[in-house]
């Protein structure tokens, strides 16, 4: 079945350090969404990719959907103690549900 | 709007109990979705909805039964609760027009 990889499952990083996290995925995906959850929270929508090759940006985050459709990227530029949380990436053909992968977290000390 | 809420927020089962998670939405979204976040892994579908009346197994869907009367509400029920199933459950719902799912805060559950 349809799978969805990220890694690095753990990355501490300083203070205004960039940070990436990377998502693969077996399959050609229709789409990927990026969600954030803080420690203790619930998971929170940042964006949808669509089209091959995309780029977004949101502030100091920016997003990557690979020309094939089975990668995608996050980076966050110069990280700050509020990017704190695991990012998840989810992903998934037309007409099925998400599949969620496992999460990177973040930790960032000042 | 409270978004999604899910009762209760936190839960400790023995061994063979049953219990129902409550999830409810104020957004009249036709999706709605239960998952389970175990540590260290991302979240396993286990039943969704697309609308009043209709529902259907996700990724993980064993020992678990849901029911869809209303469009609000979207209860997940456990009936012979194992170790296996302790974990934390999300509900989320999201509108047709759309694609962003809306989580409520998370039931965590101990089976013991």
């Amino acid at each position: 079945g349809q799978q969805v990889m990220q890694i690095p499952q753990y990355q501490h990083v300083q203070e205004g350090e960039d940070f990436t996290t990377y998502c693969n995925s077996s399959t050609t995906l229709s789409n990927i969404q990026w969600y954030k959850q803080r420690p203790g929270g619930h998971p929170v929508f940042l964006i949808q990719l669509v089209k091959s090759g995309e780029v977004k940006k949101q502030k100091r985050l920016t997003f990557q959907f690979g020309e094939a459709k089975k990668n995608s990227s996050l980076h966050i530029t110069a990280t700050q103690t509020t990017d704190v949380g695991t990012y998840f990436c989810a992903g998934n053909q037309a007409g099925t549900a998400l599949i969620f992968g496992k999460g990177t977290t973040l930790s960032v000390s000042s | 709007n409270a978004g999604v809420t899910q009762t209760p927020k936190f839960r400790i089962l023995k061994i063979g109990q049953s219990m129902t998670l409550q999830c409810t939405q104020d957004m009249n979204h036709n999706y709605m979705y239960w998952y389970r976040q175990d540590p260290g892994m991302g979240l396993k579908l286990i039943y969704y909805s697309v609308g009043a009346g209709i529902t259907d197994k996700g990724e993980v869907p064993n020992g678990y039964n849901v029911s869809r009367s209303t469009t609000e509400d979207f209860p997940l029920r456990l009936e012979l609760a194992a170790p296996s199933q302790t974990s934390v459950y999300f509900c989320a719902s999201r509108s047709n027009r759309g694609y962003e799912q809306y989580f409520g805060p998370g039931t965590r559950l101990t089976v013991t």
